[in-house]
């Protein structure tokens, strides 16, 4: 099945910087790749996702990357502000069967005023 | 909003008791899952459901059972809780035709098994 590697588990900017969450997958057959932003008590949603025919994709100030080759992708968050502190969670799904979407452990972002 | 909810959303029991989650939603979708969430494991499937009394067991199944008699309902059972059951349970539905399989999730129950 798939397995999904996300780094790091924590991850401390000040405001302003710049934030790169990185994961990496194993099965070439997944073609979609969604990530989520869980704040505090709070439940799992999504923030931007990028399919397998596209290398690059942005929604204001964040920005995914997918690296089909070498199975890696990326969450890039510029400007980072005190409301982007959370838990970031990647997946990888595959197609076929039920779809079923495999997550990373997840990273928490803490951006320090 | 997907119109997706859980009860109860909060629950502490004893160990050995029987519990049952909900899930609700009131979209007609197709695909409804359970996660559990630890603090170092991220989200792991226990079990999803593709259909009314179709469903197939996730990653962390043992322990767990559960039943989808209407497509609206997905309920989750601990037969006999544990305390390794302690976490916050998830219910999702999936939102898009395949293959973009976007998840939308409940609002979570936190349960605590004494």
């Amino acid at each position: 099945g798939e397995n999904v590697e996300q780094h790091p588990s924590t991850l401390s900017v000040q405001e302003g910087d710049s934030a790169v969450i990185k994961c990496t997958y194993s099965d070439s057959a997944s073609n979609y790749f969604p990530w989520y932003k869980q704040e505090l008590g709070k439940r799992p949603q999504l923030i931007i996702d990028i399919r397998s025919n596209v290398g690059e994709k942005k929604d204001q100030r964040i920005a995914v990357t997918l690296n089909k080759t070498a199975k890696h992708f990326s969450l890039h968050i510029t400007e980072t502000q005190p409301e982007d502190s959370a838990v970031y969670f990647c997946a990888a799904s595959q197609t076929g069967g039920s779809y079923i979407p495999t997550f990373g452990r997840g990273t928490s972002l803490i951006v320090h005023p | 909003d997907a119109g997706i909810t859980q009860s109860p959303r909060h629950k502490v029991t004893e160990t050995g008791t029987p519990v049952t989650l909900r899930c609700h939603q009131t979209e007609n979708h197709r695909y409804m899952y359970w996660y559990r969430q630890d603090p170092g494991h991220g989200l792991r499937l226990i079990h999803y459901s593709y259909g009314v009394k179709d469903t197939d067991k996730g990653e962390v199944s043992d322990g767990y059972s559960v039943s989808r008699s209407k497509t609206e309902d997905f309920l989750l059972t601990l037969e006999s809780a544990t305390s390794s059951q302690t976490s916050v349970y998830f219910c999702a539905i999936s939102v898009r035709v395949p293959p973009d399989n976007e998840q939308f999730f409940g609002p979570g129950t936190r349960l605590t098994v004494l």
